[in-house]
């Protein structure tokens, strides 16, 4: 069955801190992608990748960065995490042709 | 550019009764069109899409779907619904010429209540 994997479920980090979350899919896909998710606003893009090392701004991409060294390791990173960055944080996989998403499971993440 | 509503953001049903959760995007070019759920704590998991042919579409679940094309809706329908589909269902389209991503509506909370 295939697979996007978050490595974190639940993740509480202070104000300030470098937060990383990381994202693998073994499905070959070459497009990888980050939302956040709260309530009423639905899934906002963050990043997106369509390859090795090559990444694209999203909607909302101040705030965060990301890596992709490998083509199934696709990683969030807030330099500084603040409060306002609280929230569920899905990756999601996908193939070019047809645009059909597989998602993780999420990682919810609280800054205090 | 296009876009998604979901117009409603909650929808409460009673089980076994029917349902509908309306979706409306604006495309002016050809789409393909997705719907998914998310049960708590989860991530989305797809539903059904549509990306040609028939416009009845047959999910998972017992759900469907109805593309049309002239009202620009693509709403998703269950005959009896279960307590166990209380989720939240989100619409999202794909334009299929290019590399362009999905864009989701806002999602409708499905609340199935005995």
């Amino acid at each position: 069955d295939v697979k996007v994997t978050q490595s974190s479920r639940y993740l509480v980090k202070r104000t300030g801190e470098k937060v990383f979350l990381e994202c693998v899919q073994d499905m070959d896909h070459e497009n990888m992608f980050w939302y956040r998710q709260d309530p009423g606003l639905g899934l906002r893009l963050i990043y997106f990748s369509y390859d090795v090392k090559m990444k694209e701004k999203g909607d909302i991409p101040e705030g965060y960065s990301v890596s992709r060294e490998k083509k199934e390791r696709f990683s969030l990173i807030l330099e500084s995490a603040s409060t306002n960055q609280t929230s569920m944080y899905l990756c999601a996989s996908s193939t070019s042709s047809t645009g059909g998403y597989t998602f993780g499971s999420g990682t919810r993440l609280t800054v205090v | 550019a296009q876009s998604v509503t979901q117009l409603d953001s909650q929808v409460p049903v009673f089980e076994e009764a029917p349902v509908e959760l309306r979706c409306n995007y604006s495309s002016s070019v050809s789409v393909y069109l997705f719907w998914y759920v998310q049960y708590p704590n989860q991530g989305l998991q797809l539903l059904l899409k549509y990306l040609s042919g028939s416009t009845l579409v047959k999910g998972i679940n017992g759900f469907e779907a109805e593309f049309n094309k002239s009202q620009t809706s693509f709403h998703l329908r269950k005959p009896s619904v279960h307590i166990s589909d209380t989720a939240e269902y989100f619409c999202a389209v794909f334009m299929n010429t290019g590399f362009q991503k999905l864009v989701f509506g806002t999602g409708t909370r499905l609340l199935v209540s005995p």
